[in-house]
């Protein structure tokens, strides 16, 4: 098992500039969550998808969007990036029934 | 809303020292508690939990006991090693709630 993984792991954008992170996770989790993690102010959740079919917002979701692609997938998109959003940025997932949330790697992203 | 407040780093320790953590939490009901790991480079993983008050967890000879009437979840292990060194999250998750809310993190530095 992979558990959860991030694409791509690094990435420099202009601002302005679109991207999508990808997730994937190959434990059969319901739920996944974005977030993310600046000097000094711990993880933030940016979206996230109790399940198959529904999203919602969480603390930080201006700027952003999220696909729930199918049940592995969940896709995080900047439509035009700014500097503010220089971060790195986890994701994460947990199976039905359970509280404990595994996360990826991450993508560390700069917005110049 | 819920909080969760941490000891600001780094703590910096000499290899076999003590080493307590402190979190505390502003939270309505009865949330389940947590410890995360953060290695350098790495996304987080679960180090313990507990769900109830009273309870202890414990892995890899850290410790954390659930103190309702203080509201707090300290963590604590007897001899640290360098290999301990990383940034440490407290977090709760309210029951029927999928999403977690973090502390801002504690670096730990550990010194032969």
């Amino acid at each position: 098992n992979a558990g959860v993984t991030q694409t791509p792991k690094f990435q420099v954008l202009k601002t302005g500039q679109s991207m999508t992170l990808q997730c994937a996770q190959d434990m059969n989790h319901n739920s996944m969550y974005w977030y993310r993690q600046d000097p000094g102010m711990g993880l933030r959740l940016i979206y996230y998808s109790a399940s198959e079919g529904t999203t919602d917002k969480g603390e930080v979701p201006n700027g952003y969007n999220v696909s729930r692609l199918n049940k592995r997938e969940f896709s995080l998109r900047l439509e035009s990036a700014a500097p503010s959003q220089t971060s790195v940025y986890f994701c994460a997932s947990t199976g039905l029934g359970t509280d404990t949330q595994y996360f990826g790697p991450g993508t560390r992203l700069t917005v110049l | 809303g819920d909080s969760v407040t941490q000891m600001e780093g780094p703590v910096t320790l000499s290899e076999e020292a003590f080493l307590t953590i402190n979190c505390t939490y502003t939270a309505t009901g009865y949330p389940s508690l947590f410890w995360y790991v953060q290695y350098p480079g790495e996304g987080l993983q679960l180090l313990l939990k507990a769900t109830k008050a009273d309870d202890k967890g414990s892995n890899k000879g850290f410790e954390a006991t659930y103190r309702k009437e203080t509201t707090s979840f300290h963590l604590e292990k007897g001899s640290v090693q360098v290999s301990d060194s990383a940034v440490y999250f407290c977090a709760l998750t309210k029951s029927g709630y999928s999403t977690l809310t973090f502390g801002k993190g504690t670096m730990l530095l550990v010194s032969p």
